[in-house]
C-alpha cells in the first residue's frame, strides 16, 4: 500500500538550530514528492517540490530537501531555523499523472527565541 | 492571481443532517481535489474532478459526494451526517493537463457535527 512516513512527530529547536525532518514513502512507480507547511491560522502551502531532476531541490524560505531514491527519503533540512519557522510540516507524495496525494501524519516544529 | 476560496469558512450541523461545501479554484485550473483533515487520521484524499468528471476517488463511503461545474467551481456534499466527519475540509486546485502539477490550497471549511 503507499504510504507516507514522518518520524519525528513533535520537535522543539532554538533560534539558530539546523533542523532536518524526516519522510519516507512507500509508492511503486514513479513518483513526485512535496513539502507542504501549515502556520498556526493558515492553510497549507507548498514549500518545495521534485517532479524529476537534480535531487537537490530549494524552496522558499531557505528550506531545501534531497531525494535519496535508494532510501525512498525525502528529508526537509534548514541550516538555521528562526522563530516564524514555528509550524507543522507535512511531507507528501503522488504518483505519475494522478493529484492524488498522500500526506505523512505531520510533523509540529516548534522553535524557542 | 485570486487564491483558491472556500465557503463556508465555518459550519456546524446536526447528526443526520447533510452539508454541501463549496470550492472557487484559481483562475485557469481545472482541477479541483478535496481532502479530509483531522487530528486522528491526518490529511486523507477523498476525490478528485477534472473537467466535471472524477478522476480519482479515496477511501470514503458514499455519503461523501462531489461534483464540479463547467466553470471549475467544485462542491462537495456529505449525507447523514456522523460525529466523526467532524473536520477540516480542505479543496485544492491546480493546472493538470494530464500529468500532476502542484496544488494549491484553500483555507478550508470547519465542520462541526453535534
Amino acid at each position: 500500500a503507499q504510504s507516507v512516513s514522518q518520524h519525528n512527530h513533535h520537535v522543539i529547536l532554538s533560534e539558530a538550530a539546523s533542523l532536518e525532518l524526516g519522510c519516507n514513502y512507500s509508492y511503486g512507480g514513479t513518483v513526485n514528492l512535496f513539502w507542504y507547511v501549515q502556520y498556526p491560522g493558515q492553510h497549507l502551502q507548498l514549500l518545495l517540490k521534485y517532479f524529476s531532476g537534480d535531487p537537490l531541490v530549494k524552496g522558499i524560505k531557505g528550506f531545501e530537501a534531497e531525494f535519496i531514491k535508494s532510501k525512498f527519503s525525502f528529508n526537509l533540512r534548514k541550516p538555521s531555523v528562526q522563530w516564524s519557522d514555528t509550524a507543522e510540516y507535512f511531507c507528501a507524495v503522488n504518483g505519475g499523472a494522478t493529484n492524488k496525494l498522500i500526506f505523512g501524519t505531520g510533523t509540529l516544529l516548534a522553535v524557542q527565541p | 492571481k485570486a487564491g483558491v476560496t472556500q465557503t463556508p469558512r465555518y459550519l456546524i450541523k446536526t447528526r443526520g443532517q447533510q452539508v454541501t461545501l463549496s470550492c472557487s479554484p484559481i483562475s485557469g485550473h481545472r482541477s479541483v481535489s478535496w481532502y479530509q483533515q483531522t487530528p486522528g487520521q491526518g490529511l486523507q484524499f477523498l476525490f478528485e474532478y477534472f473537467s466535471e468528471t472524477q478522476r480519482n476517488k479515496g477511501n470514503f463511503p458514499g455519503r461523501f459526494s462531489g461534483r464540479q461545474f463547467s466553470n471549475s467551481r467544485s462542491e462537495m456534499n456529505v449525507s447523514t451526517l456522523e460525529l466523526g466527519d467532524s473536520a477540516l475540509y480542505l479543496c485544492a486546485s491546480s493546472e493538470s493537463g494530464g500529468r500532476s502539477y502542484e496544488q494549491y490550497f484553500g483555507p478550508g471549511t470547519r465542520l462541526t457535527v453535534t
